[in-house]
């Protein structure tokens, strides 16, 4: 099974800043990668697929970079409407999710 | 529009069994694998299962394996997740999730707004 890490775990920044969340895989899993924002108590929603691929409708200051094992997630400049919760996940294989990283704002 | 509508949930026994529907619109139900993803309270997704277009192959997490089985009416655009001998760690919010191609696992692009499972005596 492959293994997905996250970190932070958590992160607080001010509107405005750049945020980066890095996802780890176990083995190299190529650019199979999406990354998932979900906002409490609602579904996740799909930003980024194939590991840099901006889904259609998402802001431009979300993107996503990385091949192989090492992945990068980040929201150029923080709005108050990204507070959520952010999951990588893989599908090398069978399909799965890293821990998350909860973004607030400080 | 796209849209996943879950039903089934509720409050069952440990042991017991729950079955789970997940009614699609808006798009050709026959033409995408489908997914089941869950999210025990707190906690953060663990994909589940997932079912090709046609219904032709199926897959499990290994914790649901021989427990769990998914499956589809292509004719009632209609998926379900059948759940027999429940435990306490099956307790979650169960979201059925539309993959973006038929025969493969790619990405989880549209989800229903989930169901409570809540498995307690």
């Amino acid at each position: 099974d492959i293994q997905m890490t996250q970190s932070p775990s958590t992160l607080s920044a001010s509107v405005g800043d750049r945020v980066t969340i890095t996802c780890q895989a176990s083995q190299d899993i190529s650019n199979y990668l999406n990354w998932y924002q979900q906002k409490p108590g609602k579904a996740p929603k799909l930003l980024i697929y194939d590991a840099s691929t901006l889904e259609t409708g998402v802001p431009s200051r979300f993107s996503g970079s990385g091949s192989g094992t090492d992945f990068t997630f980040t929201i150029s400049s923080l709005q108050p409407e990204d507070i959520a919760t952010y999951y990588c996940q893989q599908y090398d294989n069978l399909p799965s999710f890293g821990p998350g990283t909860k973004v607030d704002i400080k | 529009q796209v849209q996943l509508v879950e039903s089934g949930g509720g409050v069952v026994q440990p042991g017991r069994s729950l079955r789970l529907s997940c009614a699609a619109s808006g798009f050709t139900f026959s033409s995408y694998a489908m997914h089941w993803v869950r999210q025990a309270p707190g906690k953060g997704l663990e994909w589940v299962a997932v079912i090709w277009n046609d219904g032709s192959d199926d897959y499990y997490i290994d914790s649901v394996k021989g427990r769990f089985s998914i499956s589809r009416d292509n004719s009632k655009s209609t998926l379900y997740l059948q759940m027999n001998s429940l435990r306490a760690e099956d307790t979650a919010v169960y979201y059925c999730a539309r993959d973006s191609v038929s025969i493969a696992v790619r990405s989880f692009d549209y989800w229903g707004q989930g169901a409570l499972v809540t498995v307690s005596s």
